[in-house]
């Protein structure tokens, strides 16, 4: 069974920092790309980041460049997502998604997600 | 960047009507989209993927078409467990998009 458990979230200051795990089971972590997309309560769906199934290749969304840094381990089977220079704009819930097609990252569905984590700016 | 529009944005249904929700991109992503259902304090949930191919597990009742720049999410009979909020998604061009969601209530 598939399974992506995230964690990592909080509260965090303005301008802080956080680092988001997403680990995974269930299938060969290795050969999947995942992504991060966001919900800032009560609002839609927003893709943050991707990263390849090698980690060799990593996407963002213009709101996070710069700022935020998608990495994972494969001998751990975990994703990551660091956070830097936050703001309250970036408070919402986090979810990894794994891409439904082995060794792509474009022109396919996410077929799994995880339960997210919380992530809240503010002082 | 490829954008998304769904329309309604809201809809109330009795349960065993049909429902029609579209999806709208702002150009062409041939059938690169896909459409996920949340329920509150839920996680999305694959529904439908690569424009019309269905997803094992998901009831029959569900059912998509298009291609290009429009597409359309059906649901066959409505059911009370249907209340959710639904959202496309395209994966043709980084940055992937959604739409803004269709909330759909049960009378």
């Amino acid at each position: 069974e598939v399974q992506l458990l995230e964690s990592g979230g909080g509260l965090v200051q303005p301008g802080g920092s956080l680092r988001l795990s997403c680990a995974a089971s269930g299938f060969t972590f290795s050969s999947y790309a995942i992504n991060w997309v966001r919900q800032a309560p009560g609002k839609g769906l927003e893709w943050v980041s991707g990263i390849t199934g090698s980690g060799g290749s990593t996407y963002y969304a213009d709101s996070v460049k710069g700022r935020f840094t998608v990495s994972r381990d494969n001998s751990k089977n975990t994703l990551y997502l660091q956070m830097n220079s936050l703001r309250a704009e970036d408070t919402a819930v986090y979810y990894c998604a794994k891409v439904g097609s082995n060794n792509q990252l474009v022109k396919y569905e996410f077929d799994y997600w995880g339960q997210g984590t919380l992530v809240t700016v503010s002082s | 960047e490829i954008v998304l529009t769904q329309s309604p944005d809201f809809q109330s249904v009795t349960p065993k009507e049909k429902v029609t929700i579209t999806c709208r991109a702002s150009q062409s992503i041939g059938s690169s989209l896909h459409w996920y259902q949340q329920k509150p304090d839920q996680s999305p949930k694959l529904l439908i993927k690569s424009a019309s191919q269905s997803i094992s597990g998901v009831p029959s009742r569900f059912s998509g078409s298009g291609s290009g720049t429009d597409f359309t999410l059906t649901i066959n009979s409505l059911e009370a467990e249907d209340a959710a909020t639904y959202y496309c998604h395209q994966s043709s061009n980084l940055p992937f998009t959604f739409g803004p969601g269709t909330k759909v209530d049960i009378k």
